[in-house]
């Protein structure tokens, strides 16, 4: 069985800065990795998939990257409305997510 | 624009059988273009794949809940449905239902605003 894991649990960081999310697959996925995001209260919103294609809207600063077990989320420059829960997705088999990384205002 | 909503009851008793239907707009659930999912999320904590179906009917589900779970559609009405039966506490959480293109795989890029379901006596 696949297991998802995302590092940190918890990204402290200032806004203007950039964040580094990372999701590593027990086993290899491919590139079929999704990543969302979930504000409190809301559904999450695809962000990313096939590792790395932008969703329909999705702001160029998102991107992703990776393919195998290791795969990155990268923020290029926080904006107050990114400060937010975000997940990663395997969909090699069938669908399973990581446990999430909060990104939080340093 | 595809737009779904849940709907269903809040509250179910211990042992009994969890029902919510997914409302599709915007769209047609006969779409060979889609699949339809049910993904929960407990309190608190991440989201967990509950299973997908087809408007042919084919489904899939996580193994995990396979022998509890029953997803089918309702072409007629735009709709597809969930069914979890022998409910405990640790079913208690929000449920979405969302959709997700064939030709992407299960990457779910629309979702309903989600329903919480409660599990209690």
């Amino acid at each position: 069985e696949i297991v998802m894991t995302q590092s940190p649990a918890t990204l402290s960081v200032s806004p203007g800065e950039r964040a580094t999310l990372s999701c590593r697959a027990s086993q290899s996925v491919s590139s079929n990795l999704a990543w969302y995001q979930q504000k409190p209260g809301q559904a999450p919103r695809l962000l990313i998939y096939g590792a790395s294609t932008r969703a329909t809207g999705i702001p160029a600063r998102f991107s992703g990257s990776g393919s195998g077990t290791e795969f990155t989320l990268t923020i290029s420059s926080l904006q107050s409305e990114d400060f937010a829960v975000y997940y990663c997705q395997q969909y090699n088999n069938w669908p399973l997510f990581g446990g999430g990384t909060k990104v939080e205002i340093k | 624009q595809l737009q779904l909503q849940e709907s269903g009851p809040g509250l179910v008793k211990p042992s009994e059988t969890l029902s919510l239907t997914c409302t599709v707009s915007g769209g047609s659930i006969s779409s060979s273009s889609y699949y339809w999912g049910w993904i929960r999320q407990p309190p608190g904590k991440g989201l967990e794949w509950i299973g997908s179906i087809y408007y042919s009917g084919s489904t899939y589900y996580n193994p995990s809940l396979k022998s509890r779970v029953t997803i089918s559609v309702d072409t007629s009405k735009n709709q597809f449905s969930l069914k979890l039966s022998s409910v405990t506490a640790a079913d208690t959480a929000v449920y979405y239902c969302a959709s997700y293109r064939q030709v992407v795989g299960a990457a779910f890029d629309y979702w309903g605003q989600g329903t919480l379901v409660t599990v209690s006596s």
